[in-house]
């Protein structure tokens, strides 16, 4: 099936450390997007690339790091210098070129040990 | 301010009652709405998307937009227990970038 699978579902992160979130999409999207959710606040726009080897930062980009070596992988990294990391961090995708809008995968719920 | 307000609810409907959500935008440069569902622990899911003013349904879903008051709406009509979920309204302008409300929380009780 099409997708976007987002892994682990629950990571624990220790202070100091840093953790990468898995996103892989089998849709030939050219587009992929992190953000972050917290209770209360929808959804917040930490990095996007539109592009292999290209991305651009969202609104709230400090602590948080991406690559995108291939079109169908955008992992996310949460680094030490992210002091309230516990979220809800969700991945997206979508066609460029077309008004189609972004889909969403499961999610990955982050919290500190 | 943020650019899109959405009524915080929660909502706590009957089954079978209709479930009015709102939002409103601030940015006259939206051309293009969209509604999502989500699950609790899981990801948003689309469920409406349109571009013009007007009514568009789908089922026993209908997404208003009036963009001359900058308010967009999501009606569930015959609403269902299996309908329970936070509902997120987002609008974005021609550069791709979602801006989205904080959402709703709906309860439909059997």
């Amino acid at each position: 099936d099409g997708g976007i699978t987002q892994s682990p579902k629950y990571l624990f992160r220790k202070e100091g450390q840093n953790v990468t979130l898995s996103c892989e999409q089998n849709l030939n999207h050219d587009a992929m997007y992190w953000y972050r959710q917290d209770p209360g606040q929808g959804l917040r726009l930490i990095y996007y690339s539109q592009i292999v080897n290209d991305f651009q930062k969202g609104d709230i980009a400090e602590g948080y790091s991406v690559s995108r070596e291939k079109k169908e992988s955008f992992p996310l990294t949460v680094t030490s210098a992210q002091k309230n990391p516990t979220a809800f961090y969700l991945c997206a995708s979508r066609m460029t070129g077309t008004n189609q809008p972004q889909h969403f995968g499961d999610g990955t719920r982050l919290s500190i040990l | 301010q943020k650019e899109v307000e959405q009524d915080p609810g929660p909502l706590s409907v009957p089954e079978g009652a209709i479930v009015s959500l709102n939002c409103t935008y601030s940015n006259s440069a939206f051309q293009y709405f969209m509604w999502y569902r989500q699950y609790s622990r899981k990801g948003p899911e689309l469920l409406m998307y349109t571009y013009s003013s007007g009514n568009k349904e789908d089922g026993r879903f209908t997404a208003q937009v009036d963009k001359s008051s900058k308010y967009i709406s999501l009606f569930i009509r015959d609403s269902q227990p299996s309908d329970s979920a936070t509902y997120l309204c987002a609008t974005r302008s021609n550069d791709y970038k979602l801006s989205f409300g904080a959402g709703t929380t709906v309860t439909v009780r059997a």
